[in-house]
């Protein structure tokens, strides 16, 4: 079966210290590759996404992603982590179906530590 | 500003109750989807809408309904409200058809079924 598998359910990091948060899918195909971020009590917002060209993706408040086909994977950096970071982080995927269903994973709950 | 609101955030309600969660968005866009988030699940679709009068099912759709008469809402209906419903629902919205549009997403309302 598709599937998306984020193995870490939680990551606790330092302030200022570099987080490497891992994403895996199991498709035959690339699929679109998305990270979002929930803030506690809000919704979910985009941080950034790949569909193709060059394998690392910068996001917005200094996220950036790469995709490794070899590895199926689609993993989220950040070189140094403010407290404002935490949160819940999920990734999912689209199909290339032409269908816009998103599949996310369970979700990495970030703690920042000072 | 255009924004994706739902309504009402927090809900309790009885087994067997029929209930109505609201989403509205003012940006116009076509597509609109509902999610539900649990615990080691991450978010799964409910059901989806590429516009009005268009309803598309979606990985967990049973016991739900949604309607779309016009292009800004998308209520979504529990029909007979089961304690297995107990969840954060999240509505999403989209501009387009493509596989990797933004889906952009509301704050999420907390249902209670006891």
């Amino acid at each position: 079966a598709q599937s998306v598998t984020q193995p870490d359910i939680h990551i606790t990091v330092s302030e200022g210290a570099s987080l490497e948060l891992r994403c895996n899918y199991s498709y035959g195909a690339t699929p679109y590759l998305f990270w979002y971020v929930q803030s506690p009590g809000q919704g979910l917002q985009l941080l950034l996404k790949y569909f193709s060209g060059d394998t690392l993706v910068q996001g917005i408040k200094g996220f950036e992603a790469e995709f490794k086909r070899s590895q199926s994977s689609f993993n989220l950096r950040k070189p140094s982590v403010h407290w404002s970071d935490a949160a819940e982080y999920f990734c999912a995927v689209v199909l290339n179906t032409g269908f816009q269903k998103l599949v996310f994973g369970t979700g990495t709950r970030l703690l920042v530590s000072p | 500003d255009a924004e994706i609101t739902q309504s009402p955030r927090h809900k309790i309600t009885e087994t067997g109750r029929q209930v109505t969660l609201a989403c509205h968005q003012t940006w116009n866009h076509n597509n609109m989807f509902w999610y539900r988030q649990d615990l080691g699940h991450g978010l799964r679709l409910i059901h989806y809408s590429y516009g009005v009068q268009d309803t598309n099912k979606g990985e967990v759709s049973d016991g739900y309904s949604v309607s779309r008469s016009n292009t800004e809402d998308l209520p979504l209906t529990l029909e007979s409200a089961a304690s297995s419903q107990t969840s954060v629902y999240f509505c999403a919205s989209s501009e387009s058809n493509g596989p990797g549009d933004t889906q952009y997403f509301g704050p999420g309302t907390r249902l209670t079924v006891l």
